[in-house]
């Protein structure tokens, strides 16, 4: 079964730290991996994109990285500010699932004052 | 650009009724796909909508069917509803083919079965 996992589940961490989300998933052949974030009760916004020949992606405070050999990717947040405060969600298109998305469970992240 | 928009916002249905969400894909897409997303989990794949046809579906019940309209526009039904099947049901849109773009997700039905 192609899975995706994130760890941590929930981080909590002061504003202005610099901060790493993990994502990982089972098999290589991917054709992108997507980073999302969800406000509590709404939809997706897609953050960063980063497609299967490429092995980082920056946009702001916000970096990815793609590792296909060892099934990982990071979101680096830095100069964390409370306004980040959200759940953050890994989805990897695998190659042999079709059309669909595989998600993680998501990071719940809390950036206090 | 009003990007993916879905109705309702919530809904509220009791075990064994009928319920309707619909869908309209970000201008310029034609792809529609549809996810359910219980409380603490990652949306999960239910089917998606290309040409008017179901060109891929998840491992949902047949409880679960849908429809696209000439417009592009998507329509997801669930029949006898259950207590499980209360859940955030987002819909994305995507532009073919989907392999150099994003999916763009809606805001979401927040449905409750009781």
């Amino acid at each position: 079964k192609q899975e995706v996992t994130q760890i941590p589940a929930a981080l909590s961490v002061p504003e202005g730290e610099n901060l790493v989300l993990n994502c990982s998933f089972t098999d290589s052949a991917i054709y992108n991996l997507q980073w999302f974030r969800q406000d509590p009760g709404k939809g997706l916004t897609s953050l960063l994109l980063i497609q299967s020949s490429q092995r980082e992606q920056t946009s702001g405070r916000l970096n990815a990285s793609l590792d296909k050999s060892s099934g990982r990717s990071t979101l680096y947040i830095a100069a964390s500010q409370p306004g980040d405060s959200a759940t953050y969600l890994c989805a990897v298109w695998y190659s042999n699932s079709g059309y669909a998305l595989n998600f993680g469970k998501g990071t719940s992240l809390l950036v206090t004052p | 650009d009003a990007g993916v928009t879905q109705s309702p916002t919530h809904l509220i249905k009791t075990r064994g009724q009928q319920v309707t969400l619909r869908c309209s894909p970000k201008s310029g897409h034609d792809t529609v796909s549809w996810y359910q997303q219980a409380l603490g989990q990652g949306p999960q794949f239910i089917f998606q909508y290309y040409e008017e046809e179901e060109r891929q579906r998840g491992n949902f019940p047949d409880r679960f069917s849908g429809h696209q309209f000439p417009n592009y526009s998507s329509e997801l039904n669930v029949n006898a509803l259950l207590l499980g099947d209360s859940a955030l049901y987002l819909c994305a849109s995507s532009a073919t083919p989907p392999s150099t773009d994003t999916q763009y997700f809606g805001p979401g039905t927040r449905l409750t079965v009781l």
